[in-house]
């Protein structure tokens, strides 16, 4: 089945306790991307990339990072989790169509920093 | 600065009627737009897209047009089913092809 997983799917950690967001896609596509959801912010996008060893940042890049070492697999890495990146995080991939990109998104992760 | 809006954070009609909702952008120059359908809980689906060009696009009972003159853009659900009640994300690049940014969505509620 095509799909975007993430793992964890919740997670509680502790401020400034280093985590990965793990994202994986196997439908070979080029372009992956990172998105939180807040309440009345909607959807801001973190990272993307457009291909392997491509990355660039979105609207809210800080205290964020991102690898694409391989096609497959985007993780989301956080160095220092504070409590405002609280929140519920998406992970989206794209086949390239022409200079467009139909998102396909995973089933969220829901990170609680207290 | 740049702004997307969406109508309203809530929309109530009656099952069979058509539901119009507005997305509105303000300092953008986007190639395309998108929508999305989210329900509670679960990420984004894709369903529609429309590019600068194209004024209109339809797929099944969904019909999307696109105004960049208004900076506006409708999405129509004709003929609404209780099963279309989710909430509606727009969605533009907004720097280059790859870059999107998302309105915060309206929430349909199909009364049946």
């Amino acid at each position: 089945e095509a799909q975007v997983t993430q793992n964890p799917r919740y997670l509680i950690t502790v401020t400034g306790k280093k985590l990965t967001v793990t994202c994986s896609q196997n439908m070979n596509h080029e372009y992956m991307s990172w998105y939180r959801q807040d309440p009345g912010l909607g959807l801001r996008q973190i990272y993307y990339s457009m291909n392997v060893e491509v990355t660039d940042k979105g609207d809210v890049p800080e205290g964020y990072k991102v690898s694409r070492k391989e096609k497959r697999n985007f993780p989301l890495i956080l160095e220092s989790p504070s409590p405002n990146q609280t929140s519920l995080y998406f992970c989206a991939s794209s086949p390239r169509k022409g200079d467009w990109y139909e998102q396909y998104f995973g089933p969220g992760t829901r990170l609680t920093v207290t | 600065s740049q702004k997307i809006e969406q109508n309203s954070e809530a929309l109530n009609i009656q099952e069979g009627k058509t539901a119009t909702l507005t997305c509105n952008y303000t300092n953008y120059s986007p190639a395309y737009l998108q929508w999305y359908r989210q329900d509670p809980g679960r990420g984004p689906v894709f369903l529609l897209l429309i590019r600068e060009n194209e004024k209109e696009k339809r797929k099944e009972r969904l019909k999307v047009t696109f105004d960049t003159t208004l900076k506006q853009s409708l999405f129509h659900i004709t003929a609404s089913q209780p099963a279309d009640s989710a909430t509606y994300l727009c969605a533009l690049n907004s720097g280059g092809y790859q870059k999107v940014t998302f309105g915060t969505g309206t929430k349909l509620q199909v009364i049946p």
